[in-house]
């Protein structure tokens, strides 16, 4: 069974800065990793999505990488704004598995 | 806004009332999902359907039964819940197939008394 972890739980910076945001999972034999945030009361919105064979992703200031034979993703958030802050949740694509998400609070 | 359209956004139910979770997409998409999220924890796959055809049940107890009516369309039928049940219902759809992005409507914040 798909564990999903991501590390760290939660994270503040000061505005401006980057980020690296890391998902790990314990079954390489996945589809795709897909990376969403959620704001507080509200529904998943889909960030990034790396099918299997590709190795980054890339949107806006949002890169995320892929390494299956690590079983790790990451997320980089470039220039990070007070309005990046929400939870990210990375979710493994072959039984749909999230982890726990960070949840980061960038400081204007 | 969001292209999937769960109704109502509030729900407060009784232990004994039966009621019903909407999710709506006009996207052409041909899987759609039901997922359960308690405070603080990560979404939990519930249910998929694929091309109006139940192809997932994830050991839901039965006082949760979905139905897909048509393609566009994605109910959750509610009965006898427990407070336990008490959580954010998401309703997610893709283009078939598991390697396709997946899209979240808000969810049912559910509350059972």
């Amino acid at each position: 069974k798909q564990e999903v972890t991501q590390i760290p739980a939660a994270l503040s910076v000061p505005e401006g800065e980057n980020l690296v945001l890391n998902c790990s999972f314990t079954d390489s034999a996945i589809y795709n990793l897909q990376w969403f945030r959620q704001d507080p009361g509200k529904g998943l919105t889909s960030l990034l999505l790396i099918q299997s064979s590709q190795r980054e992703q890339t949107s806006g200031r949002l890169n995320a990488s892929l390494d299956k034979s690590s079983g790790r993703s990451t997320l980089y958030i470039a220039a990070s704004q007070p309005g990046d802050s929400a939870t990210y949740l990375c979710a493994a694509r072959n039984d749909m598995r999230f982890g726990a998400g960070t949840r980061l609070t960038v400081k204007p | 806004d969001t292209e999937v359209t769960q109704t109502p956004k509030h729900l407060v139910m009784g232990m004994t009332n039966k009621k019903s979770l909407k999710c709506e997409q006009h996207m052409g998409h041909r899987a759609m999902y039901w997922y359960k999220q308690k405070a603080k924890k990560p979404p939990e796959l519930m249910f998929v359907y694929s091309y109006e055809k139940l192809s997932i049940n994830e050991s839901v107890p039965s006082r949760f039964s979905p139905e897909c009516p048509n393609s566009s369309l994605l109910n959750l039928h509610l009965h006898a819940l427990q407070p336990e049940d008490s959580a954010l219902y998401l309703c997610a759809s893709s283009q078939a197939g598991g390697n396709q992005p997946q899209h979240f409507g808000d969810g049912t914040r559910l509350s059972i008394l």
